[in-house]
């Protein structure tokens, strides 16, 4: 099945600075769905990508799907410390089936 | 948040039980997720299911069986449970858009 590697693994920054994770696959997608996990809590769905060079954006947060549609990131402008969790992508096929990446996790230093 | 319920919240188990994990639903959603959390894994698809009766197995499914026999309910089993099913498990709802249940921390010793 289609898989998705998530890079870096770990991002520690300080509040203020910018943060950007990318999510990288070696086939075609037909979508990609970021999530946040709070550190002891449950995954909360962020935004879906589904065309080609798509760019959202949601407050200081902008995502974006690759021309290609493999490869996607989300990227965190000016951090503050309520921006810590773990950020995953994951993809679904038309039947239903997820991948999800391995997560990025940030922490922010006040 | 949507209305999703897993329960137990928190189990201890010895190596070799079964046990039974409830995912509950008030949704009407048609599919439904198991998944489960090691550090360093992310999150992994055990099996989901797509409809009453409809199931599929995920990347993670040995050792692992589903039912579903309403539409609001989806039980995971572990029919022997062992110390490398100690983990975080999830439920989900949704195909396009996926809402999480709290979890369950399953122990196994």
């Amino acid at each position: 099945g289609q898989q998705v590697m998530q890079i870096p693994q770990y991002q520690h920054v300080q509040e203020g600075e910018d943060f950007t994770t990318y999510c990288n696959s070696s086939t075609t997608l037909s979508n990609i769905q970021w999530y946040k996990q709070r550190p002891g809590g449950h995954p909360v769905f962020l935004i879906q990508l589904v065309k080609s060079g798509e760019v959202k954006k949601q407050k200081r947060l902008t995502f974006q799907f690759g021309e290609a549609k493999k490869n996607s990131s989300l990227h965190i402008t000016a951090t503050q410390t309520t921006d810590v969790g773990t950020y995953f992508c994951a993809l679904f096929t038309s039947a239903g089936k997820s991948t999800f990446g391995d997560g990025t996790t940030l922490t922010v230093k006040p | 948040d949507a209305g999703i319920t897993q329960s137990p919240r928190h189990k201890v188990t010895e190596t070799g039980t079964p046990v039974t994990l409830r995912c509950h639903q008030t949704e009407n959603h048609r599919y439904m997720y198991w998944y489960r959390q090691d550090p360093g894994h992310g999150l992994r698809l055990i099996h989901y299911s797509y409809g009453v009766k409809d199931t599929d197995k995920g990347e993670v499914s040995d050792g692992y069986s589903v039912s579903r026999s309403k539409t609001e309910d989806f039980l995971l089993t572990l029919e022997s449970a062992t110390s490398s099913q100690t983990s975080v498990y999830f439920c989900a709802i949704g195909s396009e858009t996926q809402y999480f249940g709290p979890g369950t921390r399953l122990l196994v010793l």
